[in-house]
């Protein structure tokens, strides 16, 4: 079976540190991965997307990047982090094509002080 | 473009009510509808999906939704609330063809309360 998996769980960084949260699947080859945020009191925003290895779509311009090094593996980054980048990032995966569903993971909950 | 619409981002119902949480959607081509729960610091879970086949949708934990095309709505409902339910709700849109690759666009999220 598919599973997916997100680290750390939970993080307090302070503004202007770097920031780099990593999601992994397993049990699937080619998958499309995605990075959404929420923010306190909101729905979920999708921020990167990807369909294959070093390929990466944003969704919104922002303070943060996305990179997929491996087949399986999506990392989210950033350089400097600001105040508004705090909020709970899911990583999710689906199966490429048709109408399949999007499996999530757990969540990090970022805070940015 | 598409977009999702929850009206009411809370509901409260009593153990054993009926549960309705209310989603309208707009979108350029044919749909295809999910919705899925979120409790307190974890991810999302789906609960059910739709996609261009029967327009009633059984989904896990008792709940269900109907397409409506008429109305762009794909409604939530359950017969009978349990104290269990009480969590987020959020209704999500995804257009076919291929170029979407799969992306989602959500609603705001209703949170469901249930009283004993």
């Amino acid at each position: 079976s598919q599973t997916i998996h997100q680290w750390p769980a939970t993080l307090v960084q302070p503004v202007g540190s770097p920031l780099s949260l990593e999601c992994t699947v397993e049990g699937t080859s080619n998958p499309n991965l995605y990075w959404y945020r929420q923010a306190a009191g909101r729905g979920l925003q999708l921020l990167f997307y990807s369909v294959g290895i070093g390929q990466i779509s944003s969704e919104v311009p922002q303070n943060l990047s996305a990179s997929r090094p491996q087949d399986r593996q999506f990392i989210l980054s950033s350089k400097k982090l600001l105040l508004s980048d705090s909020g709970f990032y899911l990583c999710a995966w689906r199966t490429s094509g048709g109408a399949e569903t999007q499996y999530f993971g757990p969540g990090t909950r970022l805070l940015v002080l | 473009a598409q977009s999702v619409t929850q009206l009411g981002s809370h509901v409260s119902v009593s153990e054993g009510a009926l549960v309705l949480l209310r989603c309208n959607y707009s979108s350029s081509v044919p749909p295809y509808l999910f919705w899925y729960v979120q409790y307190p610091n974890q991810g999302l879970q789906l609960l059910l999906k739709y996609t261009s086949a029967a327009t009633l949708v059984k989904g896990i934990n008792g709940f269900e939704a109907e397409f409506k095309k008429s109305e762009t709505s794909f409604h939530l409902t359950k017969p009978s609330a349990h104290m269990s339910d009480a969590a987020e709700y959020f209704c999500a849109v995804s257009e076919s063809g291929g170029t979407s690759y799969g992306k989602l666009t959500f609603g705001q999220g209703t949170i469901l309360t249930v009283h004993p």
